[in-house]
């Protein structure tokens, strides 16, 4: 069973648009939903991240929306740049319990945005 | 301030051979987690070691196995390999006191023919 359900599989942007990467997850005791940014070859970084307590964070041009009574949060980029091209994911995770600090990742959405 | 280094890069096994991958943990950080990523997914949680014990297991089999040292660094041993084990083997580490998200290694990508 897939505990986090990412969309879209892909998604082209032009250069200056706003690119929206949507996930939904299932365990409510899920409390801790990052988004990783991977660049081929690389590992994940961590780009930006939120708990349940607030329905959205900002950091520049990235924007996290949670909506905790649909389960589904989800990444906005916007103002997109050709260099944030890159494959995202995102992840759920708990902060207590037997399940701490072990995360749960979409399967990705790879964005091209086009010059 | 070096980050997750990971070694191999690169490695090219044959099925039913055995495989070590190497992890040295972001300094100050002492819990150390290793996932499988398949081509065009998601990383999968294979364990996570802290206290050099492994303190929780992901889906994998027991041909999975791993190893914690006193200085934090990790190795992820794979036996009896199968085609289906080619991947990217990441290690992620963490501090234990608080929480927050991983930092991950490069990887190393093994190819099992």
């Amino acid at each position: 069973q897939q505990q986090v359900k990412q969309s879209p599989q892909s998604l082209i942007v032009q250069k200056g648009g706003i690119s929206i990467i949507n996930c939904a997850y299932e365990n409510t005791a899920f409390d801790y939903f990052p988004w990783y940014q991977q660049f081929p070859g690389k590992g994940p970084a961590l780009l930006i991240a939120i708990r349940p307590d607030v329905s959205e964070k900002k950091e520049g041009r990235f924007t996290i929306s949670f909506n905790k009574s649909a389960k589904q949060f989800s990444l906005h980029i916007m103002d997109s740049q050709p260099g944030d091209s890159a494959t995202y994911f995102c992840a759920a995770s708990m902060s207590a319990g037997h399940n701490f600090n072990k995360f749960y990742f979409g399967s990705g959405t790879k964005l091209n945005v086009k010059p | 301030d070096a980050g997750v280094t990971q070694s191999p890069t690169h490695l090219i096994k044959t099925r039913g051979q055995q495989v070590t991958l190497r992890c040295s943990p972001k300094s100050g950080h002492d819990t150390v987690s290793w996932y499988q990523q398949a081509l065009g997914q998601g990383p999968q949680f294979i364990f996570q070691y802290y206290e050099e014990e492994e303190r929780q297991r992901g889906n994998f089999p027991d041909r999975f196995s791993g190893h914690q040292f006193p200085n934090y660094s990790s190795e992820l041993n794979v036996n009896a390999l199968l085609l289906g084990d080619s991947a990217l083997y990441l290690c992620a580490s963490t501090p234990d006191e608080g929480f927050g998200g991983y930092t991950f290694g490069s990887g190393t990508r093994l190819t099992v023919v």
